[in-house]
């Protein structure tokens, strides 16, 4: 079964303080692993797009890894407007559909 | 680029009566949309896909008879709840495939309360 795990479920850094968030997945054929960014009461906001293991992609104080077992969004020197919750999907090739995981709720402390 | 609109963003109804929320895709043609359901602090669960001039495709577990889902054009689709009961309400979320690549791109999003 294709699924997606996130940790942690929350995560509280002082301003400045860097550090990793984790998604762990299983699926059948990667089509792409999807990151993105939701604040209360709005969609998710489209960060990342990853295709395969070694890949990495950088977007101000965000860096998005992929391997073949998991991805990591790296967060250096977060500021307080980085606060909001980090979700991570899964584009699986056998039903084209994808698959969120549960979010990691970021909060960063001034 | 790709931005995705939902409308109304909030909306209270009693129990009973029907609701309709829009999806449009404002730069970009749509063939495909999709429609998930978000309740607090979990993640989207997809309740059904829609294409362009044919039927939706709905995910196991949910009613195609009370969430109908017509996408008339390449740049809108709506969901409406018909007979809203008090469980339905929730976040309702859509997003558009621009098929140039793999990614979805999201609406911000209808709160939906039923009384």
């Amino acid at each position: 079964e294709d699924q997606v795990t996130q940790s942690p479920e929350a995560l509280r850094l002082q301003e400045g303080e860097s550090s990793s968030l984790n998604c762990s997945y299983t699926v059948s054929g990667l089509r792409g692993l999807f990151w993105y960014r939701q604040d209360p009461g709005k969609g998710p906001e489209f960060l990342f797009t990853l295709y395969s293991a070694g890949e990495e992609k950088e977007k101000e104080r965000l860096k998005a890894t992929l391997t073949k077992k998991e991805s990591f969004l790296h967060i250096t020197a977060p500021k307080p407007e980085d606060s909001a919750t980090y979700l991570c999907a899964v584009r699986a090739a056998r039903d084209d559909k994808i698959i969120f995981g549960k979010g990691t709720r970021l909060h960063i402390l001034p | 680029g790709a931005v995705v609109s939902q409308h109304p963003s909030r909306v209270i109804c009693k129990s009973g009566t029907s609701v309709k929320i829009e999806c449009r895709s404002l730069d970009f043609q749509a063939t495909t949309m999709f429609w998930y359901r978000q309740f607090p602090k979990q993640s989207l669960m997809l309740m059904a896909t829609s294409n362009e001039g044919s039927k939706a495709t709905y995910e196991q577990g949910v009613e195609k008879d009370k969430f109908l889902i017509n996408h008339a054009s390449l740049t809108l689709s709506t969901l409406t709840v018909t007979s809203a009961h008090p469980e339905d309400s929730s976040f309702y979320i859509c997003s558009a495939d621009r098929g140039l690549e793999e990614t979805q791109y999201f609406g911000p999003g209808t709160r939906l309360l039923v009384l």
